[in-house]
């Protein structure tokens, strides 16, 4: 069946650097991805709304200066989180929404830590 | 705004027990209702659903019914087994929107 990955399943990383997560689909064209984060004890929180060769749409309160989503292509968008802080450590976890529309599948997710 | 709340985890039962995660929401309108199972290094799937009031989603073997008196959409197998460990998370979405509100997942172990 239709698989989505992300890459890094895990990252550390050093504060005030920048951290890019890919989500790929690997078996159908997407041209439509989401990226979604989730705090400790806290909900799955959509971020963005990532459109195949257009600008993602951010929620409210997502910094989109910070929070750097590429969809250059129908099989792989990108989300940089640059100058990482501490409290930009979460789960990351991206899906994509097949070409028709009719199904939406979801990474493994990311675990970013910021140190 | 829209939201989901569901049972704190994490719950640990035994082979062959029953199982309820409690999940309820606050939403305008008729919002369809989904749980979705994330099993350990893979990415969340879902599991059923149900787009109106009444509806029963099922599948292998968990049941959860659309209550609208009630704002609720609860988990339920008869009889749990340990590969159903994995975490659960109850969600919405409004009007056919792609945009799904979630709650904050509960995690399940089944021990044999």
């Amino acid at each position: 069946g239709a698989v989505v990955s992300q890459h890094p399943s895990w990252v550390i990383c050093k504060s005030g650097t920048s951290v890019k997560i890919e989500c790929r689909s690997l078996d159908f064209q997407a041209t439509t991805m989401f990226w979604y984060r989730q705090f400790p004890k806290q909900s799955l929180m959509l971020m963005a709304t990532s459109n195949e060769g257009s600008k993602a749409t951010y929620e409210q309160g997502v910094e989109k200066d910070k929070f750097l989503i590429n969809h250059a292509s129908l099989t792989l968008s990108t989300l940089t989180v640059t100058s990482a802080h501490p409290e930009d450590s979460s789960f990351y976890i991206c899906s994509a929404r097949t070409g028709n529309g009719n199904t939406i599948y979801f990474g493994e997710g990311s675990w970013l830590t910021v140190v | 705004g829209d939201s989901v709340t569901q049972m704190e985890g994490p719950v640990t039962l035994s082979e062959e027990a029953f199982l309820t995660i409690n999940c309820t929401y606050t939403a305008t309108g008729y919002p369809s209702l989904f749980w979705y199972v994330q099993y350990p290094g893979e990415g969340l799937q879902l599991l059923l659903k149900a787009t109106k009031a009444d509806d029963k989603g099922s599948n292998k073997g968990f049941e959860a019914t659309y209550r609208k008196e009630t704002t609720s959409f609860h988990l339920e197998k008869g009889s749990v087994q340990v590969s159903d460990s994995a975490v659960y998370f109850c969600a919405l979405s409004q009007g056919g929107s792609e945009k799904l509100v979630f709650g904050k997942g509960t995690k399940l172990t089944v021990n044999p």
